[in-house]
């Protein structure tokens, strides 16, 4: 069965501070993957989309890693800001359809002051 | 650009009331979609557009219907609207390119409450 699984379910860290966020993915065939970025009562925000053939992508201080054989991404966010209080979607595409989007149920990440 | 608009932002309805959600993006995209958003869950599709003219079911369609008149434009009709459709709704807009789907971009939402 196709799924996305991201941990931790939720995060708090202290502004300034870097973290990680993982998704692991049970996909297939595997297409590309995408980082979204979700604030409160707003619709999701595009932060890196990664093909297979690509290992990292960078988008200001968020930096996405992929890595196909292990079938698994990490989102890294460097020193962080109070405005990166938001849920983290991770979204794997097989065959490259449209409608073959699998969305994880995100990463809520809280920092604070 | 306005992007992707979505209205209402909120709606209260009535088990068994029908009602339509609106769409519309202006960026000429031809791909459009809606999305259901609950707790604790990813968001599930419901329908999609490849173009004027074509629709196509997603994974949970039931009590839904859809119709692409004009690229622009993509409303979501609930039939007979029932508990179990209170969510949050988004619509989404993307182009081809290449050998995939470009990223997607979302409108605001909508949330719907049915007693």
């Amino acid at each position: 069965k196709n799924q996305v699984e991201q941990s931790p379910q939720s995060l708090i860290i202290l502004e300034g501070k870097n973290c990680t966020l993982q998704c692991n993915y049970t996909v297939s065939p595997f297409s590309n993957l995408r980082w979204y970025k979700q604030d409160t009562g707003r619709g999701p925000v595009s932060l890196t989309i990664m093909t297979f053939s690509e290992n990292t992508k960078s988008n200001g201080r968020y930096t996405a890693t992929l890595d196909a054989d292990t079938k698994q991404s990490s989102l890294h966010i460097t020193a962080s800001q109070l405005s990166d209080s938001a849920s983290y979607i991770c979204v794997v595409s097989f065959s490259g359809g449209y409608n073959k989007l699998i969305f994880g149920a995100g990463t809520r990440l809280a920092v604070h002051p | 650009n306005a992007g992707v608009t979505q209205t209402p932002k909120f709606q209260v309805l009535k088990t068994g009331q029908s009602m339509t959600l609106q769409c519309a993006q202006d960026m000429n995209h031809e791909y459009m979609s809606w999305y259901r958003q609950d707790p604790g869950m990813g968001l599930r599709l419901i329908h999609y557009s490849v173009g004027a003219g074509i629709t196509d079911q997603g994974e949970v369609p039931n009590g839904y219907n859809v119709s692409r008149s004009t690229t622009e434009d993509f409303p979501l009709r609930l039939l007979s609207a029932a508990p179990s459709q209170t969510s949050v709704y988004f619509c989404a807009s993307s182009f081809r390119q290449g050998s995939f789907y470009n990223e997607q971009f979302f409108g605001p939402g909508t949330r719907l409450t049915v007693l």
